[in-house]
């Protein structure tokens, strides 16, 4: 199993582009989620998915729009990319009730 | 809401030296979980431990040893003869639960560990 991918691993951005993080899992977990971690920070909920076709925001989900088409793949939408939005973003999936596995991170700066 | 605390920022200890990290939470649900997380250097997130709120047995895993204790709402992390591979970031997490009856974390701001060889 790769557990949960990300890609791409960096970006940089300008000021008003827009872009997609991918993110994917092969343990066929239901639940799927969408971190960002600002330096010195915690990580903040961005956007959650309890299975195919269903999302919910979190914490922090201006700026920022997911869909779950598939199980397996929970893509993560910036428009219009702010310098605000400079951050590792970590994508995250779990089974019921149970720990959630992250995968590596992607490193974005916007500029 | 829920709210977690750890109020070290940073600690730096002599390798074998053992270091306990503090972890206070807030939550007004009677069923949460409690987890911590190791951040390498490297930057990936290591899942190390789940408590639900259930069961406040002390766990030992190894050098790893975690403290439970509803009264005080604290779940510390001790490391016993700590070695320089433990430096890391380490985060405690709380659970929610949302609409759709799924936990979704809330961390703390981290604990930056340093062992010094």
């Amino acid at each position: 199993n790769a557990g949960v991918t990300q890609t791409p691993k960096f970006r940089i951005l300008k000021i008003g582009q827009s872009m997609t993080l991918q993110c994917a899992q092969d343990m066929n977990h239901n639940y799927m989620y969408w971190y960002r971690q600002d330096p010195g920070m915690g990580l903040k909920l961005i956007y959650y998915s309890v299975g195919a076709g269903i999302t919910d925001k979190g914490e922090v989900p201006n700026g920022y729009n997911v869909s779950r088409s598939t199980t397996e793949d929970f893509p993560l939408r910036l428009e219009l990319a702010a310098p605000s939005q400079t951050s590792v973003y970590f994508c995250a999936s779990s089974p019921h009730r149970s720990e959630q596995y992250f995968g590596p991170g992607t490193r974005l700066t916007v500029t | 809401a829920q709210k977690v605390t750890q109020a070290q920022t940073e600690i730096s200890v002599v390798e074998k030296e053992d270091v306990t990290l503090d972890c206070v939470y807030e939550t007004r649900d009677t069923t949460y979980y409690l987890f911590w997380y190791k951040q390498p250097p490297s930057g990936e997130l290591v899942f190390l431990i789940r408590r639900n709120s259930f069961d406040e047995q002390n766990e030992i895993s190894g050098r790893y040893s975690w403290n439970f204790q509803k009264s005080t709402s604290s779940f510390n992390f001790t490391i016993t003869a700590s070695q320089v591979v433990d430096s890391a970031v380490y985060f405690c997490a709380l659970s929610g639960v949302s609409n759709f009856g799924n936990e979704k974390l809330t961390f703390g701001t981290g604990t930056r560990l340093t062992i010094i060889p």
